[in-house]
Parts: structure tokens; sequence; C-alpha cells
């Protein structure tokens, strides 16, 4: 079975500094991984996907994701962290069903 | 352009009601998807339209929770006989197709009394 995990479920850091989110994944076959970015009584938002390609995948807001094949992690980073970053982030899979399989969500504080 | 929307954005209801949701996707997009926010189960996913095919209803938690997509746009969740632990954000997304991004609407949040 498919699943994501992100083991911190909080994770500070002060603004302008850089921030890393972590997501190991367990998959058969080849993975299709997602962030999205959800702000207090919103949706989530997509942030960028890995599909296949370059390791290093670009997203919305300045973010960023390293995909790893040999330790199975998706992380996520920024290199310079603002405040209005704050919000829940989570990490997901897409089963080879087409639903998303997410990780529990880490909530990210950026103090000014 | 558009996103996904949903309807009503709050919901309070009594114990033993029923509740439609409504989901609008984003125009042109095939595939439909229904996931629901709760405390104490994290993200799950509930029922999957994709175009005309059959519906994967397989993360539907029990026979009181049901959904339909008319004319391959619109698609409501009802649940019946409300239960206080139906108390969730339900939250909508749609892609282009199924191995598409998915892009989320922002919810509607559930209070069973």
């Amino acid at each position: 079975a498919q699943s994501v995990a992100q083991p911190e479920d909080q994770v500070n850091v002060a603004e302008g500094n850089p921030l890393t989110v972590k997501c190991t994944y367990s998959v058969s076959g080849n993975p299709y991984l997602f962030w999205y970015v959800q702000y207090p009584n919103r949706g989530l938002q997509f942030l960028l996907k890995y599909i296949t390609g370059d390791n290093l995948v670009k997203g919305s807001y300045g973010f960023e994701a390293e995909f790893n094949k040999s330790q199975t992690s998706f992380h996520l980073k920024k290199p310079s962290a603002l405040v209005s970053d704050s919000a829940l982030y989570f990490c997901a899979v897409r089963d080879w069903t087409d639903k998303l399989i997410f990780g529990t969500g880490t909530r990210l504080q950026v103090f000014p | 352009g558009a996103g996904v929307s949903q309807s009503p954005s709050n919901k309070v209801t009594e114990k033993g009601k029923d509740v439609e949701l409504r989901c609008d996707p984003i125009s042109g997009h095939t595939a439909l998807y229904w996931y629901r926010q709760s405390l104490g189960q994290g993200l799950e996913f509930l029922i999957y339209f994709q175009g005309n095919s059959a519906p994967d209803k397989s993360g539907l938690p029990s026979d009181r929770f049901s959904a339909e997509r008319t004319g391959g746009s619109v698609s409501t969740l009802t649940i019946q006989r409300t239960q206080q632990e139906d108390s969730a954000v339900y939250l909508c997304a749609s892609s282009r197709e199924g191995r598409e991004t998915q892009y989320f609407g922002p919810g509607t949040r559930l209070l069973v009394l």
C-alpha cells in the first residue's frame, strides 16, 4: 500500500532562515508525490509535484522539494522563510487508483 | 479562472438529520474527488468520479454516505442520519483527468450537534 509519513507535527523557524518540512514515502512502483499547503479556514492549495525527471522540483511561492529515491524522501524546502508561510503543510502520494494518500500534516510556524 | 467552489461553507445540523453538500468543479475537469478532514482521522479519501465511469466509492465510511455527479459537472455528497462523528471539513477537488493535479475547494465545515 502507498503511504507517506510526516515525522514532525510542528516546525518552528525564524523569518529569513531556511526551512525544511520532511516527508518520506512508501510506494510500490514509481512515486507520484505532491505538496499542498492549507491556510486557516481554507482548502488545500497545490504547491508542487514530482512525477518524473529532475529530482529538484520548483513550485509556488518560492518553495522547492527534493526527491531522493535512495532515502525515499520528498522534503519541502525554502531558502528564506516568511511569516506568511506559516500554515499547515501536507505531503501526499497518488495511488494507482488516482486518489491522494495524505500525510498527517506539519504545522509550520515562522517567527518574526 | 474560477476554482473549485463548495456550498455551504458552514453547516450546523442536529444528530439524525440529513445533509447535502455541493461541489462545483473547475470547468472542463472530468475528475472529481471528495475527501474528509477531521481531527482524529486526518485527510481521508471518500469517493472519486471520473468521466462516465462508475465512481470509486471505496472510501465512504458507511452506507449513510452517498454522492452523485450530475451531467459530469456538479456533485452532491449526501449524509443521511448524521452522527456526531460525521463532524469534519468536507473537501472537494477536481482535475482535468484522473492522473492530473487535483485542485481543492475551500471545503464545507460540518458540525453535528
